[in-house]
């Protein structure tokens, strides 16, 4: 079945705990990105990525890290979490990140304390 | 600055009763206008993308239509199961980067 895995689901942390988000999507997509959802402001982008090697700035990179190695994974990293990073977190994937709607994983509900 | 409004923001109808869901967008060139349902708890599930204006895509009870200054997903008879926020979301030329709307929360009533 073709699909966006995330892991975990749900995750509560401490503020300052480094911990990262898993993505993998087994579509052969070229383009991934992570999105942020909060109440009221809807679905904002983290970090973007073209393709292996190839990422950049979303509107909200502040305080993430990406990295893409290989094709199918681009995890999102949290060095130093903090209280307002508390939100729900979506990873996305496209064939190309030109015309073409995502397909969305199931998302991650982080909770920092 | 490239902007996405989505109005209402909730949205109530008797089972049956058809309506529209607006999107307006400011973007300086538009490569592509994307529509997507989300239900609660789960990612968005992409529905259509409108490329120029005048395009329409249908897809059962929805249709989704493009001017060069909005978009409006038209919702026919809807029934129950059509319950979900609607998202949309464009993509200036030039740009790798997609901007969503707040969304419509729509409750269709039996």
């Amino acid at each position: 079945e073709a699909q966006v895995t995330q892991n975990p689901r749900y995750l509560i942390t401490v503020t300052g705990k480094k911990l990262t988000v898993t993505c993998s999507q087994n579509m052969n997509h070229e383009y991934m990105s992570w999105y942020r959802q909060d109440p009221g402001l809807g679905l904002r982008q983290i970090y973007y990525s073209m393709n292996v090697e190839v990422t950049d700035k979303g509107d909200v990179p502040e305080g993430y890290k990406v990295s893409r190695k290989e094709k199918r994974n681009f995890p999102l990293i949290l060095e130093s979490p903090s209280p307002n990073q508390t939100s729900l977190y979506f990873c996305a994937s496209s064939l190309s990140g030109l015309n073409y709607g995502y397909t969305f994983g199931s998302g991650t509900r982080l909770t920092v304390v | 600055e490239d902007q996405v409004t989505q109005s209402p923001e909730a949205l109530r109808l008797q089972e049956g009763e058809s309506s529209s869901l607006n999107c307006s967008y400011t973007v300086s060139g538009l490569r592509g206008l994307f529509w997507y349902r989300q239900d609660p708890g789960k990612g968005p599930e992409f529905l259509f993308t409108l490329y120029s204006a005048g395009e329409e895509k249908e897809k059962e009870r929805l249709k989704a239509t493009l001017t060069k200054k909005e978009s409006f997903l038209h919702i026919t008879a809807p029934k129950p199961e059509d319950s979900a926020t609607y998202l949309c979301a464009v993509q200036a030329s030039g740009t790798y980067k997609y901007i969503f709307g707040t969304g419509t929360r729509l409750k269709v009533l039996a």
